[in-house]
């Protein structure tokens, strides 16, 4: 059983639609991490959330923790080309120290 | 600019034939990474140093060892790959401090490992 689920898996949408990734569990998190990485690269750190209900936003990208620091999600509004690329996020279970849990990742592709 | 550096980008060897892949940093961070990747999955972690203390993860075939000589250099020695060893290997670091939960890693650009 995966620690962090992630939906969709697979998202292929138009230049200029909104979409939204999700990462789920039923553990607790002390924090969660949003990557995005390209092809033939290493992933690049997006955001880090920590607090229940926190909403950071990174230009056209909102990344929401949830209230009970157990799920979150990555919306992405007028999605560019360049946005193309698999987004995985990663968590700090509470009751694990401090490793970093990889969810299987989300693979975007938008095309012009 | 501070970074996480790996040698070589691209890497073909022979089946059985030993390689090693490199890893440096210049942003001082005590812990450093080696995770594998294969297409489009999440990153699986092989194992860690904490400054010079080696954490291999339970499921890491005895085929792959490492070697942090100082604090800005990795390697990771597999020594007889397997055409299942080709991947995706990323090098990532990062900054913990002990009792804390805050986990950014910061990865470099990788590796690719063909096997023949």
């Amino acid at each position: 059983t995966q620690l962090l689920e992630q939906s969709p898996q697979f998202l292929s949408i138009q230049e200029g639609e909104n979409l939204t990734v999700y990462c789920n569990s039923s553990s607790v998190f002390s924090s969660l991490q949003w990557y995005r990485q390209e092809p033939g690269e290493g992933p690049v750190l997006l955001v880090t959330v920590v607090t229940g209900g926190e909403v950071k936003k990174l230009k056209r990208l909102t990344f929401q923790f949830g209230d009970a620091r157990k799920d979150s999600s990555l919306h992405i509004t007028a999605a560019q080309p360049g946005d193309t690329g698999l987004y995985l996020c990663a968590g700090v279970e509470e009751t694990s120290g401090s490793r970093l849990t990889f969810g299987e990742g989300t693979q975007l592709t938008v095309n012009p | 600019d501070a970074m996480v550096i790996q040698n070589p980008r691209y890497q073909v060897t022979q089946f059985g034939k030993p390689v090693t892949l490199s890893c440096s940093q210049t942003l001082n961070h005590n812990v450093m990474y080696w995770y594998q990747q294969k297409s489009s999955q999440a990153p699986k972690l092989l194992f860690h140093y904490y400054d010079k203390d080696f954490n291999n993860e339970a499921d890491t075939p005895d085929n792959f060892q490492s070697r942090r000589p100082n604090t800005s250099f990795c390697f990771l020695d597999i020594r007889s790959p397997g055409l299942g060893d080709a991947a995706m290997y990323l090098c990532a670091t990062s900054t913990e401090i002990a009792g804390s939960s805050y986990n950014e890693q910061f990865f470099g650009p990788g590796t690719r490992l063909t096997v023949l």
